[in-house]
């Protein structure tokens, strides 16, 4: 597609609830991240994919969070026993290399935790 | 934890003046870039400005990089009730990939 397509667009969960986010990347895009952004701030990175292999989940806050880029195209970024603090817009990046150009930014998941 | 610190964190003009915006960051970097955000949406890139440069253009936008400092400023010249938005800049550091943002400027131009 054209640009970074991230669905759902809002998500509300109940607390303890698992739930699953999706980014489709600009077709051909190599690298992807996944960004936490809570309200006010400016976005935290999660973790980076280079095709299909997690190079880095450092920015992953605690093992409840869990991202997977299978065939190196779409990416889900899964949460399992929502809390919450997870409440935050979820912001899906993705480039042709990893650098030089900047990077195209998906709309983002706005996740609501009741 | 972010790198970046935005000032000021809310700016609010008329239509046709110029808006500055300022970022500092901590560490040595290989490019800093600014972002324009609109409520509700993503992230839209502006501008890259590499760690050997110091100043860059792109259409009303100019970028200014002081690495001995560590800061760079974004001006929008002739500004527009359009360009109200939130802007970051951030910051990719040496031998990384990860894009450390700063906390953002709130720019409300009014018509």
């Amino acid at each position: 597609g054209a640009g970074v397509s991230q669905s759902p667009r809002y998500k509300v969960a109940k607390r303890g609830q698992d739930v699953a986010l999706r980014c489709d990347p600009i077709s051909g895009h190599v690298s992807l991240f996944w960004y936490q952004q809570a309200l006010g701030q400016g976005p935290e990175f999660l973790t980076y994919f280079q095709n299909e292999a997690q190079l880095d989940k450092s920015g992953l806050p605690s093992d409840r969070f869990f991202a997977e880029r299978p065939e190196g195209s779409v990416s889900t970024l899964k949460i399992q026993r929502t809390q919450q603090e997870d409440s935050a817009v979820y912001l899906c990046a993705s480039s042709l290399e990893h650098y030089y150009g900047g990077y195209t930014f998906g709309s983002g998941t706005r996740l609501t935790v009741v | 934890s972010q790198q970046g610190e935005e000032d000021p964190q809310a700016l609010s003009i008329q239509e046709g003046e110029n808006a500055t915006m300022n970022c500092s960051y901590k560490t040595s970097i290989n490019n800093l870039q600014w972002y324009r955000q609109n409520s509700g949406r993503g992230l839209v890139h502006l501008i890259l400005i590499r760690s050997n440069e110091r100043e860059k253009h792109s259409g009303r936008l100019r970028v200014t990089l002081d690495t001995s400092k560590k800061s760079s400023s974004l001006l929008i010249t002739a500004s527009r009730a359009a360009d109200t938005a939130s802007y970051f800049c951030a910051t990719e550091m040496d031998s990384s990939y990860k894009l450390i943002f700063g906390s953002g400027t709130r720019l409300l131009v009014r018509p």
